[in-house]
């Protein structure tokens, strides 16, 4: 039982390239979510999806784009990365019930040169 | 605007001793708490939560208490120990909503 994959764990971008972050859950939770951390920031949501065909935006969303074709994915895209967009992006899943916890990956560290 | 607010970015505090670790919040519909632990290169872990109907919950060394009139929240880890030696996120969430609110973070470190 993995819970929640992510990959890769580590990438490096140049500006303006594009790429794929993948996250997938063994869970069969109908919440899934994205995060990014970022020293003295703490967590803040990027893009959440309640179950396959619905997202929403988070706290920030720009630069991010998200679809959810099936409970177990959840891909986060960046369609032309910028050096802010370097930052550790922790998908996590659950919460959907109300009151319950989310679980998280182990996270994919992305550097935009 | 920071919802959920750690004033304290860091603590030291000897091994055997309490812990306490604070939280503030400024949405009075948060509804649900949580306290995350989170090692170097491993995502959070979730430790303990509390729903605003109780102002206390336990689970082995780790108590939450949530004071709603003062809107804080506060983690004590009785006794502590060096593997406790990590960051702590708070995080909150309100009623009809999926989004979790987290705090910037409090990296403790026990003292042998």
């Amino acid at each position: 039982n993995a819970g929640v994959t992510q990959t890769p764990k580590f990438q490096v971008l140049k500006t303006g390239q594009s790429m794929t972050l993948q996250c997938a859950q063994d869970m069969n939770h109908e919440y899934m979510s994205w995060y990014r951390q970022d020293p003295g920031m703490g967590l803040r949501l990027i893009h959440y999806s309640v179950g396959a065909g619905i997202t929403d935006q988070g706290e920030v969303p720009n630069g991010y784009n998200v679809s959810r074709s099936t409970t177990e994915d959840f891909p986060l895209r960046l369609l032309s990365a910028a050096p802010s967009q370097t930052s550790v992006y922790f998908c996590a899943t659950g919460g959907g019930i109300r009151n319950s916890p989310l679980h998280f990956g182990n996270g994919t560290r992305l550097t935009v040169t | 605007d920071q919802q959920v607010k750690q004033n304290s970015p860091s603590l030291s505090v000897q091994e055997g001793r309490i812990s306490i670790l604070n939280c503030d919040y400024t949405n009075s519909m948060f509804d649900y708490f949580l306290w995350y632990k989170k090692y170097p290169a491993e995502g959070p872990t979730f430790l303990i939560s509390i729903s605003s109907i109780k102002d206390k919950n336990e689970d082995g060394r780790f108590t939450v208490f949530l004071n709603k009139s003062a809107k804080h929240l506060s983690l004590h880890i009785v006794p502590s120990q060096p593997g406790d030696s990590a960051v702590y996120f708070c995080a909150a969430s309100g009623p009809g909503t999926y989004k979790y609110i987290f705090g910037t973070g409090t990296r403790l470190k026990v003292l042998a």
